[in-house]
């Protein structure tokens, strides 16, 4: 598969700040990209489908407005989590889909205080 | 739709044991399956994958699983426990469409020495 970079691996911020993180696709050229959340002990969410060049595709009940996606070059998505609040605290991790499987992100700690 | 089914949050057993962890999926589609495993604070990391070839299918670190479609499942097994397989274990099925992979609730395997 694809090999993903993701950063930053751990971030804290303060309450109503806004955090970015990266999602790089160092060897494959990903017109999509997936964004997931994870809370304490439980499975992988997705929120979002990235796609490069165009609106990402949001999952049912997660707030576009508040994690904004953009996926302006085939190398690199970024999520954005606006006006961050305690219950955003999570671990947020990003996906490539390339011919030879998915490839993940080794996941961001978003710490919201 | 497709879902995926992973039987018991937590799986404990002794070092050297069999492992076996359980996997059912529904899909309305031939899937593809896969069991991904999850160090703490760090990404996925695939452990093996089905994609309509032999049906049981020899992963990473001496793992295995076979896939029934009679019983629509994808169990996960290793003849012998390390401590070192203690980690968070996750089944995921795929339309394979570069569509993304909807997860299991995950199981916590621990190996007791």
């Amino acid at each position: 598969g694809a090999v993903v970079s993701q950063h930053p691996s751990r971030v804290i911020c303060k309450s109503g700040t806004s955090v970015k993180i990266e999602c790089r696709s160092l060897d494959f050229q990903a017109t999509t990209m997936f964004w997931y959340r994870q809370f304490p002990k439980q499975s992988l969410m997705l929120m979002a489908t990235s796609n490069e060049g165009s609106k990402a595709t949001y999952e049912q009940g997660v707030e576009k407005d508040k994690f904004l996606i953009n996926h302006a070059s085939l190398t690199l998505s970024t999520l954005t989590v606006t006006s961050a609040h305690p219950e955003d605290s999570s671990f947020y991790i990003c996906s490539v889909n390339s011919p030879g499987g998915y490839t993940f992100g080794s996941g961001t700690r978003l710490t919201v205080v | 739709a497709q879902s995926v089914t992973q039987l018991g949050s937590h799986v404990s057993v002794s070092e050297g044991a069999l492992v076996l962890l359980r996997c059912n999926y529904s899909s309305s589609v031939p899937p593809y399956l896969f069991w991904y495993v999850q160090y703490p604070n760090q990404g996925l990391q695939l452990l093996l994958k089905y994609t309509s070839a032999a049906t049981l299918v020899k992963g990473i670190n001496g793992f295995e699983a076979e896939f029934k479609k009679s019983e629509t499942s994808f169990h996960l097994t290793k003849p012998s426990a390390h401590m070192r397989d203690a980690a968070e274990y996750f089944c995921a099925v795929s339309d394979n469409a570069g569509n993304m992979l909807t997860f299991g609730g995950g199981t916590r395997l621990m190996v007791k020495p």
